[in-house]
């Protein structure tokens, strides 16, 4: 069925470092992808919303310099977090939408930055 | 935008007992909720949905209401088992091209046997 695989589930770096998170649609294609993230015991907060070959749209406060979106094509999604730092660790976790609007979560990303 | 409020912020309930978790949007366009539960570390998992042409939806132990003219949605859970303890999550979405979710802070049911 359809799913959305998210990888890394966990990931360490130094502080200054980028670190890439991918998102692969499987057996739909994902005409949008929405990213998310979660500080421990809050909700998930919309960071951005990307449509396959255009422009990320972004949310208010986020960074788009800092957060980089590629959604280059219908199964594939990423966000590169560049520079990180400390307050940057959190859970990140995608969501793709298929043509009918269905929506499948990713397994998340727990990024640590030391 | 749209703002979705949800209460409680925590549950504790006995087994057995039902729950009930409450959330208000500010959007009349919204168009569809669904409820999520998530467990620690794990993605969040649609345990059902309702869209704004119905006023009820049930699935076995799992029950949604909605009221589009109060703006409010509630998920009830009765003969609540330990295993249902998690945070849940509502949403609503609102069309602006594509569905977009906007998620309440969550509730943590604790289930005690």
């Amino acid at each position: 069925g359809a799913v959305v695989s998210q990888h890394p589930s966990r990931v360490i770096c130094k502080s200054g470092t980028s670190v890439k998170i991918e998102c692969r649609s499987l057996d739909f294609q994902a005409t949008t992808m929405f990213w998310y993230r979660q500080f421990p015991k809050q909700s998930l907060m919309l960071m951005a919303t990307s449509n396959e070959g255009s422009k990320a749209t972004y949310e208010q406060g986020v960074e788009k310099d800092k957060f980089l979106i590629n959604h280059a094509s219908l199964t594939l999604s990423t966000l590169t977090v560049t520079s990180a730092h400390p307050e940057d660790s959190s859970f990140y976790i995608c969501m793709g939408q298929d043509g009918t609007g269905e929506l499948f979560f990713g397994e998340g990303s727990r990024l640590t930055v030391l | 935008g749209e703002n979705v409020e949800q209460h409680p912020s925590t549950l504790s309930v006995q087994e057995g007992d039902s729950a009930v978790i409450k959330c208000t949007y500010s959007d009349s366009a919204s168009n569809y909720f669904p409820w999520y539960k998530q467990e620690l570390g794990k993605r969040p998992q649609l345990i059902i949905d309702i869209r704004s042409n119905v006023g009820e939806k049930k699935d076995q132990r799992i029950a949604v209401t909605l009221n589009k003219t109060a703006k409010h949605f509630s998920l009830h859970i009765t003969e609540t088992q330990p295993e249902d303890s998690a945070v849940y999550f509502c949403a609503a979405s609102t069309p602006r091209g594509y569905s977009t979710l906007t998620f309440g802070k969550g509730t943590m049911l604790l289930v005690s046997p």
